[in-house]
Formats: structure tokens, C-alpha cells, sequence
């Protein structure tokens, strides 16, 4: 089974704080996406790398995130200044290119009071 | 843009019953997008449940089957007989054909509940 590695779990901020969360794709897999998910509602896009280099992005990502894979075994997603509606779910996926299966991660929990 | 439309938040149907869950899909991409089946399970990560590539095929896995329809634009999860063991969340899903596109546009989920 694939297994996509997120850290940490959960995640408490105060408003105005920094956040980041990390996840460590599959072995050899070369795309990594970021969604977010708030509520138990549909997943949102926010990333997507392939071959650590970001190819594709939502605005909102491009404002206030910071997201970055410096290696092929390591990205990272980063919140400059936590908001009360970042709460939510941030799930990590790999896949052996953007086309493929994409294999999701547990997710770290962001609560940001 | 793209967007997927799961019009139950919540199902619950009787062991050994027939089920259904409706996704219907719009997508603004040239050419037809993948659509996909992911289920999360209590307590356990997002999986993929199926996927289809090919306008007009049928995916299947664990029991369930779900037919990509180009025309009525919709990929409808089913299955002849649940059991307990098939209680989770199901997301309905679509990867749009665009070059650079490989993200996945999620429906809402449908909570499947299972009646002993």
C-alpha cells in the first residue's frame, strides 16, 4: 500500500501565528498535491508540484501560503499569518506523475483559535 | 470551471439492500476528464475506490461499479447488496484534462450509513 506521511497531526494556532505542516510523499513518486478540507465538505485544491516545482496554484495559495519541496522527499506547506477560517483538514497527496492515482496522506488538522 | 455535485450528504440504506449515490459532473476542459470513486472509512485515510478513464466505460471494485456517462455527464456509484463494512464517506471526483492539470475536483461526499 502507498503511504503518504503528514506531521504533525494536528496543529493549534493563535490567529496571527505562523503554521506549517510537512508531508513525505511515497518513495519515487514525483507529484505532490495539497488540498484543504473544511467541515467533512468536498476537498479543495490549493498545489500541485511535479518534480518539487509548483506547476499549478489557487490564488489564495499564491497570497497568504507558503508551500515549497525541497527535496524529492520532503514539502512542506506553510500559513504566514493564521486566519479563524484556515481550520480545517490540509491533506497531502503523491502520485508517480500528475496523471496517475494520487495516494492521500492522514492530514494535519489546523485549528486556528 | 470544472465542478462535481453530489446531491446527498447522507444515505442510509438496510444490509443487504441495493445502493446507490449520485454524482453528476461539469467539466469545461477539451476532451473528457478521469473520474474517480474515493472512500474514507472511520478513522482511516482517503482511499481511492475506483476510477475510470474512458468515457462510456465501468469501473468496479469491492462490489461497487459505477459507469462513466458522457451524455447525462454523471458517474453514479452503485452496489446490489451493502454490508456494515461498506459505512464511510464517499467522494465523487473529476481530473480535468488540461496540460498541468493533475488536481482533483471533489464533490461535496456522501456519508453512507448502514441499518442493521
Amino acid at each position: 500500500d502507498a503511504a503518504v506521511t503528514q506531521k504533525p497531526r494536528y496543529l493549534i494556532k493563535m490567529k496571527g501565528q505562523e503554521a506549517e505542516m510537512k508531508c513525505i510523499p511515497e518513495k519515487g513518486h514525483t507529484a505532490v498535491f495539497w488540498y484543504q478540507q473544511k467541515q467533512s465538505k468536498e476537498l479543495k485544491f490549493l498545489i500541485y508540484f511535479q518534480n518539487q516545482q509548483p506547476l499549478d496554484q489557487i490564488d489564495m495559495v499564491k497570497e497568504r501560503f507558503s508551500a515549497v519541496c525541497p527535496s524529492s522527499s520532503l514539502c512542506s506547506l506553510g500559513i504566514r499569518t493564521c486566519e479563524a477560517e484556515d481550520s480545517a483538514l490540509y491533506l497531502c497527496s503523491s502520485s508517480w506523475t500528475g496523471q496517475d492515482t494520487q495516494y492521500f496522506g492522514p492530514g494535519t488538522r489546523l485549528l486556528v483559535l | 470551471g470544472d465542478s462535481v455535485t453530489q446531491t446527498e450528504g447522507q444515505v442510509t440504506v438496510s444490509e443487504s439492500k441495493s445502493l446507490i449515490i449520485n454524482c453528476t459532473y461539469s467539466a469545461t476542459s477539451i476532451g473528457y476528464p478521469n473520474l474517480f470513486w474515493y472512500v474514507r472509512y472511520p478513522g482511516e485515510g482517503l482511499q481511492l475506490l475506483l476510477k475510470v478513464i474512458t468515457a462510456g466505460q465501468k469501473g468496479s471494485s469491492r462490489g461497487f461499479e459505477a459507469t462513466y456517462n458522457k451524455e447525462a455527464t454523471s458517474f453514479h456509484l452503485q452496489k446490489a447488496s451493502v454490508q456494515e463494512s461498506d459505512s464511510a464517506v464517499y467522494y465523487c471526483a473529476l481530473r480535468p484534462m488540461n496540460y498541468n492539470q493533475g488536481k482533483l475536483i471533489f464533490g461535496q461526499g456522501t456519508k453512507l450509513s448502514i441499518k442493521p
